[in-house]
């Protein structure tokens, strides 16, 4: 089983609004990714998990804060969002993050910002 | 230049054909070469992982990667209606799973 939950499925929410995503796996994978995708463009990566740390922060601004309470569970903390940051927001795991891993997405969650 | 280039599309097949997708690169270092199929509002789904030159059949697709002319292809037979989405290139260097390169997305819409 390749599956990656995310919750909710849609956000709407304004810019004084705190608000946070889910995303869930169950497939022993050890790195985990946010991703955020416009239309008609590929997924950007925003932060990489591995082993539960920060590993990569790909200068996301900081009203956008991650967070991993465990290795089947990530976070993602929205505070003073702006319009332009309605977006596709993606997560996915691998088994870690060296050799032949490869990435397995969640479906998404749709965001809004008013 | 870009690190990775795909057509756009929209690619437009009547149901039955074969379909080709195709992704150039230039970075040599790239070692790893997946096809995502993402319909339209949801996530990308992984088809076809593979990592060395030559090809990789799964059902109706075949995955082509061709490292000395770095070019990759997905080829999609008998296509369906179901099959209309978006196909992701993307690829990875040796030693990180995290720095994934896609491709722009081709749009690809079978008829009946």
């Amino acid at each position: 089983d390749t599956e990656v939950t995310q919750t909710p499925k849609h956000l709407v929410m304004g810019m004084t609004n705190k608000k946070s995503l889910k995303c869930e796996q169950h497939m022993g994978h050890r790195a985990m990714y946010w991703y955020k995708q416009k239309a008609k463009k590929p997924p950007e990566l925003m932060f990489v998990y591995s082993y539960e740390k920060l590993s990569i922060n790909e200068s996301v601004p900081s009203r956008f804060s991650p967070e991993c309470p465990n290795s089947s569970l990530l976070n993602l903390h929205l505070h003073a969002l702006q319009p332009e940051d309605s977006a596709l927001y993606l997560c996915a795991s691998s088994q870690g993050e060296q050799g032949r891993e490869t990435q397995y997405f969640g479906p998404g969650t749709r965001l809004l910002v008013l | 230049q870009k690190e990775v280039e795909q057509d756009p599309g929209p690619l437009s097949v009547p149901e039955g054909a074969i379909v080709s997708l195709n992704c150039t690169y230039s970075n040599s270092a790239f070692q790893y070469f997946m096809w995502y199929r993402q319909y339209s509002r949801k996530g990308p789904e992984l088809l076809m992982y593979t990592y060395s030159s030559g090809n990789k059949e799964d059902g109706r697709f075949t995955a082509q990667v061709d490292k000395s002319s770095k070019y990759i292809s997905l080829f999609i037979r008998d296509s369906q209606p179901s099959d209309s989405a978006t196909y992701l290139c993307a690829m990875r260097h040796t030693g990180t799973a995290s720095k994934l390169t896609f491709g722009t997305g081709t749009r690809l819409q079978v008829t009946l």
